[in-house]
């Protein structure tokens, strides 16, 4: 069984640009939660896709949107870096959007 | 409402000490308490969780004590090990929603 992967590990941007986070989700499972989380702080939830539909969203501006493909991969996008979106992005995927999630790693975001 | 509220901030306890937990809730709808445990570096890992229904659960060296009346629930690590040293995140959910809510985090140390 394939575990959660998410790339790249670490990225360096600089504020006003566009970033790609991409996640693959464990085998079997079709739901995909987006978290950020701070340095010293819990994660915040961003959205979820289930089947490739946002199946529901957090307090995050219309710049972080979402994709899901067909086979339950997804990718966050984010426009318009700001300083503040410094931060670990994780990746969760559960069985028809259940609550037990299983993250991968995350990737660590800079914005200079 | 919709915070979980954990403490300790952070904890040191001796190799085979019980470290215990705290988080407390105020939105009487959540229904799923999860416990992850993360690693530097890592993503956050499910522990344990516990329903509302049961007042504890027990899974290896790990304990969910859970107080409906009080709104409050706590991890206990039994005979800790220095390998259990990580940060502990309490989190909430309820039923028909997929987004957990999740506590500060407890950086827990187990000295040798």
């Amino acid at each position: 069984e394939t575990g959660v992967t998410q790339s790249p590990t670490h990225l360096i941007k600089t504020r006003g640009q566009q970033v790609t986070l991409r996640c693959s989700s464990q085998s079997g499972h079709n739901t995909v939660s987006w978290y950020q989380q701070a340095l010293g702080q819990g994660p915040q939830f961003i959205f979820q896709y289930y089947r490739e539909e946002e199946n529901g969203r957090g307090n995050f501006p219309p710049r972080f949107s979402g994709l899901q493909f067909p086979n339950y991969s997804s990718e966050l996008n984010v426009n318009a870096l700001e300083l503040d979106d410094s931060a670990l992005y994780l990746c969760a995927s559960s069985l028809g959007g259940g609550l037990e999630q299983f993250f991968g790693p995350g990737t660590r975001l800079t914005v200079l | 409402q919709q915070q979980v509220k954990q403490s300790p901030q952070s904890l040191i306890v001796q190799k085979g000490g019980i470290p215990i937990i705290n988080c407390a809730y105020e939105n009487t709808a959540f229904d799923y308490f999860p416990w992850y445990q993360q690693f530097p570096g890592k993503g956050p890992a499910l522990l344990i969780a516990i329903r509302p229904d049961v007042s504890e659960k027990k899974e290896g060296r790990f304990t969910i004590s859970f107080n409906k009346s009080a709104k409050q629930f706590s991890l206990h690590i039994m005979d800790s090990q220095p390998g259990d040293s990580a940060t502990y995140f309490c989190a909430a959910s309820w039923n028909s929603n997929y987004q957990l809510i999740w506590g500060a985090g407890t950086k827990l140390i187990i000295k040798p």
